[in-house]
């Protein structure tokens, strides 16, 4: 079964910060992963898919990188919009398992 | 614009069944492949479900596979989850999402969930 890994759980930053969230995949998904933002009470938005494209309309100071099985999501810098919980999923076979979460909150 | 809702949550007891439908609006709904993620209380994401746009092929959850059944009605443009069996692990905000164009991929649009609470 697959299994995604995400860290740090939380992250504590301030406005401005550079930010970085890791995903680490069981198994190779090569780049058939995508990054998604959840606020409070409110459904998920996607950011990123094929681990590096950046969804319509999402901000460029969010980036995503890696393949096989370890990938990146980059903030450049922190905006108060950003502070949120993060997920990455991935969607390579007959799964779409989803890691457990990254919330980022203020400092 | 893309909308979707869902509906059919509620109070269930354990061991009983419930159906979920999310009607879709907006977008040529037979195009799109479909996904129904949900979200316990205070608890992160978990995918549960997706079916191609044709419904030719479905994949489920390890957590729900056996007692849970995705379908849709093209005609309908609605989405359905057939629970069964369900117990408290089962208590969640249900979400309906749809993947891309002909595909099964992340999901660009969320519905705003539906409630599901399994309790005696």
């Amino acid at each position: 079964d697959m299994q995604m890994t995400q860290s740090p759980s939380t992250l504590s930053a301030s406005v401005g910060d550079r930010v970085t969230i890791t995903c680490r995949a069981s198994q190779s998904i090569n780049t058939w992963l995508a990054w998604y933002q959840q606020k409070p009470g409110k459904a998920p938005k996607l950011l990123i898919y094929k681990a590096s494209t950046l969804e319509s309309g999402v901000p460029e100071r969010f980036s995503g990188s890696g393949s096989g099985t370890e990938f990146t999501l980059t903030i450049s810098s922190l905006q108060p919009d950003d502070f949120a919980t993060y997920y990455c999923q991935e969607y390579s076979r007959y799964s779409r398992t989803f890691g457990q979460g990254t919330k980022v909150d203020i400092k | 614009q893309v909308e979707l809702l869902e509906s059919g949550g509620g109070v269930v007891q354990p061991g009983t069944s419930l159906r979920l439908s999310c009607v879709a609006s907006g977008f040529i709904f037979s195009d799109y492949g479909m996904h129904w993620v949900r979200q316990a209380p205070g608890k992160g994401l978990e995918w549960v479900a997706v079916i191609w746009y044709d419904g030719s092929n479905k994949y489920y959850g390890d957590s729900v596979k056996g007692r849970f059944t995705i379908s849709r009605d093209n005609s309908e443009n609605t989405l359905y989850l057939q629970m069964n069996s369900l117990s408290a692990e089962d208590t969640a905000l249900y979400y309906c999402a749809r993947a891309g164009v002909y595909s099964s991929g992340p999901a660009n649009s969320w519905g705003p969930g539906t409630l599901v609470t399994v309790s005696s």
